[in-house]
């Protein structure tokens, strides 16, 4: 069936590190896909997306590219900072069928950035 | 403007009982949504509204779950004869629509825990 799998975390980082956190899909049509982050104490919140090959979706310094041929979404971004701390998670969804706009979601990824 | 507002923050019920979750999305938002976030299971869909319609029920994991929206507003999520693996982060979000290029927006989540 239609999945996402994301990296385990947690991941630990110096401020100023490069992040790359890896997403991975399975899905039987043609999905778009995101990135959501949830910060200590609040919800989630659309971080960015792509919705065809090819694209870059792009945020707050944070990268990722549509990669069909590999299906993933990897995460990138080149220097952290302590308020990047918080839990990311890659998802898809579709634009028709009968599973139009619910969100696949990968398990989440924990990132905590030390100065 | 007001964001997804979810009631209550936090419940606390004993094995058996029933419960209700309350959704207020964010006004004009025709499509809403009920995930589930647990430590076993991550971020689960549950069910889509397209206005006052269910079209997608399939992810509600049990007959003891239902939902209901009323006036193409407010929803409300009920648990008939809790359990203890009932216990979750019961997240909300709405959208101006279910296509994948429509943000949805979380709610804050109400925190159920099954004694």
């Amino acid at each position: 069936g239609d999945s996402v799998t994301q990296m385990e975390g947690p991941v630990t980082l110096s401020e100023e590190a490069f992040l790359t956190i890896n997403c991975t899909y399975t899905a039987t049509g043609y999905p778009s896909l995101f990135w959501y982050v949830q910060y200590p104490g609040e919800g989630l919140q659309l971080l960015l997306k792509a919705t065809k090959a090819d694209d870059k979706g792009s945020n707050k310094g944070f990268e990722a590219t549509y990669r069909k041929e590999t299906t993933s979404f990897h995460l990138e971004k080149g220097s952290v900072q302590v308020s990047d701390s918080a839990v990311y998670f890659c998802a898809l969804s579709f634009g028709g069928g009968s599973t139009l706009g619910r969100l696949y979601f990968g398990r989440g990824t924990q990132l905590t950035v030390w100065p | 403007g007001a964001g997804v507002s979810q009631s209550p923050s936090n419940k606390v019920t004993e094995k058996g009982k029933d419960v209700e979750l309350r959704c207020d999305p964010i006004s004009g938002h025709t499509a809403l949504y009920w995930y589930r976030q647990s430590l076993g299971q991550g971020l689960e869909f549950l069910i889509y509204f397209q206005g006052n319609s269910a079209p997608d029920k399939s992810g509600l994991p049990s007959d003891r779950f239902s939902a209901e929206r009323t006036g193409g507003s407010v929803s409300t999520l009920t648990i008939q004869r809790t359990q203890q693996e009932d216990s979750a982060v019961y997240l909300c979000a709405s959208s101006l629509g279910p296509f994948s290029y429509n943000e949805q927006f979380f709610g804050p989540g109400t925190r159920l825990t099954v004694l």
